[in-house]
């Protein structure tokens, strides 16, 4: 039972560059997160979606986007790289609301 | 401004003994608070939960118990064992918005054998 998948694991960009962190889960929740951890901070919500199509911001939104297309899938898309969002990023998932979430082993991404 | 504060962030306790962590919360409309554990490289797992209804929830060797007078909530692991090591996150969240949950920066147990 893979849970949450998170790709890539580890990933270099260029200030500037573009790219989508994938998360997929086969439990078929409903609730959907995007977190990031910066060194020594609690995890901070970057975007969440409560059912396909419908995506909400949380804390941290800026220079991001989301889509939720399908119940499995919810990638997370920074489109110009900044050097602040070096961080490592965590995918979660959940039933319902207020229920615990299921985390991914996040992606270590890293802006040079 | 940090609505949920650890502000241990590490602590050893020696394996067998009882270790404390704590947590504290500013925002009065945090109804229900979760632990969560999360191992180097890993993603967090959920630990234990507790709701503001009650004051103590218990499962096997983990304890939560919940003030909430003081805005305090601790987590109770006996006996310790070596494989608690890692960092601890508490969270919290108001049932205006489960959704989104504010977690603390965390507190790292180490348990020496």
């Amino acid at each position: 039972n893979a849970g949450v998948t998170q790709t890539p694991k580890f990933r270099i960009l260029k200030i500037g560059q573009s790219m989508t962190l994938q998360c997929a889960q086969d439990m078929n929740h409903n609730y959907m997160y995007w977190y990031r951890q910066d060194p020594g901070m609690g995890l901070k919500l970057i975007y969440y979606s409560v059912g396909a199509g419908i995506t909400d911001k949380g804390e941290v939104p800026n220079g991001y986007n989301v889509s939720r297309s399908t119940t499995e899938d919810f990638p997370l898309r920074l489109e110009l790289a900044a050097p602040s969002q070096t961080s490592v990023y965590f995918c979660a998932s959940s039933y319902r609301t207020g229920q615990p979430q299921h985390f991914g082993d996040g992606t270590r991404l890293s802006i040079l | 401004d940090q609505q949920v504060k650890q502000n241990s962030p590490s602590l050893s306790v020696q394996e067998g003994r009882i270790s404390i962590l704590n947590c504290d919360y500013t925002n009065s409309m945090f109804d229900y608070f979760l632990w969560y554990k999360k191992y180097p490289a890993e993603g967090p797992t959920f630990l234990i939960s507790i709701s503001s209804i009650k004051d103590k929830n218990e499962d096997g060797r983990f304890t939560v118990f919940l003030n909430k007078s003081a805005k305090h909530l601790s987590l109770h692991i006996v006996p310790s064992q070596p494989g608690d090591s890692a960092v601890y996150f508490c969270a919290a969240s108001a049932q205006t918005s489960y959704d989104k949950v504010i977690f603390g920066p965390g507190t790292s147990l180490s348990v020496i054998p």
